[in-house]
């Protein structure tokens, strides 16, 4: 596998229910990004890691729970989310200036969701 | 206010033509990176190409060039002999010193017909 990877690629999921998206990275970056895109919105900045710590939380609601537990792979937990979560979530690496790296952010995939 | 703005929702071309998007800044920062990203119907965000705010020269990676216009604040990417596979979202980011964060324009839908 090259590149961030993300799965599932689809999920369709009640608004009880609890899923995680997952996402890994495999180019050696030291910072993780998930990022929200709704349709006919700009593209949201939800969360950092850095290092695998969190440096950014843009007032997220608590439905979203993220976990970086190494530097590759990055987590996005959801539980009783709302209709209007449904969205692509796309996560996205890079190393980071300030570590001497570059700052391009490569993106997965995506997971798009849907909330019913 | 908005930091990075894309005045055109959508343009056409016609296939071997070249094609400008549009894309301008606001930042008081003095050092800033700017980023283009081609998004296609799948859903990944594609990074083209990068200008830093101290680059002397515009950033040119095969077919994608950027016109970095300083004083004018903008960024516009142009896409020389279009291809119809260039059909997709285009999005304009910026990231300011000392920061982690992209800021997305809304993007512009190019579409390219034969």
């Amino acid at each position: 596998e090259t590149g961030v990877t993300q799965t599932p690629r689809h999920l369709v999921m009640g608004m009880t229910n609890k899923k995680s998206l997952k996402c890994e990275q495999h180019l050696g970056h030291n910072a993780m990004y998930w990022y929200k895109q709704s349709a006919k919105k700009p593209l949201e900045l939800m969360f950092v890691y850095s290092l695998e710590e969190r440096v950014e939380n843009n007032s997220v609601p608590s439905r979203f729970s993220p976990e970086c537990p190494n530097s590759s792979h990055l987590f996005l937990h959801l539980h009783t989310l709302q209709p209007e979560d449904s969205a692509l979530y796309l996560c996205a690496s890079s190393d980071l200036v300030r570590q001497g790296g570059t700052d391009t952010q490569y993106f997965g995939p995506g997971t798009r969701l849907t909330v019913l | 206010a908005q930091k990075i703005t894309q005045t055109q929702p959508g343009m056409f071309v016609q296939e071997k033509e070249a094609v400008t998007l549009d894309c301008t800044y606001d930042t008081s920062d003095p050092s800033y990176g700017l980023f283009w990203y081609k998004q296609p119907s799948s859903g990944e965000m594609i990074f083209l190409i990068y200008q830093g705010s101290y680059d002397q020269q515009n950033a040119t990676e095969g077919r994608y060039s950027l016109n970095f216009q300083k004083a004018r604040k903008s960024a516009n990417l142009v896409i020389s002999a279009s291809q119809l596979g260039d059909s997709a979202m285009y999005f304009c980011a910026m990231r300011e010193a000392n920061t982690d964060k992209l800021i997305f324009g809304t993007g512009t839908r190019l579409q390219v017909f034969p």
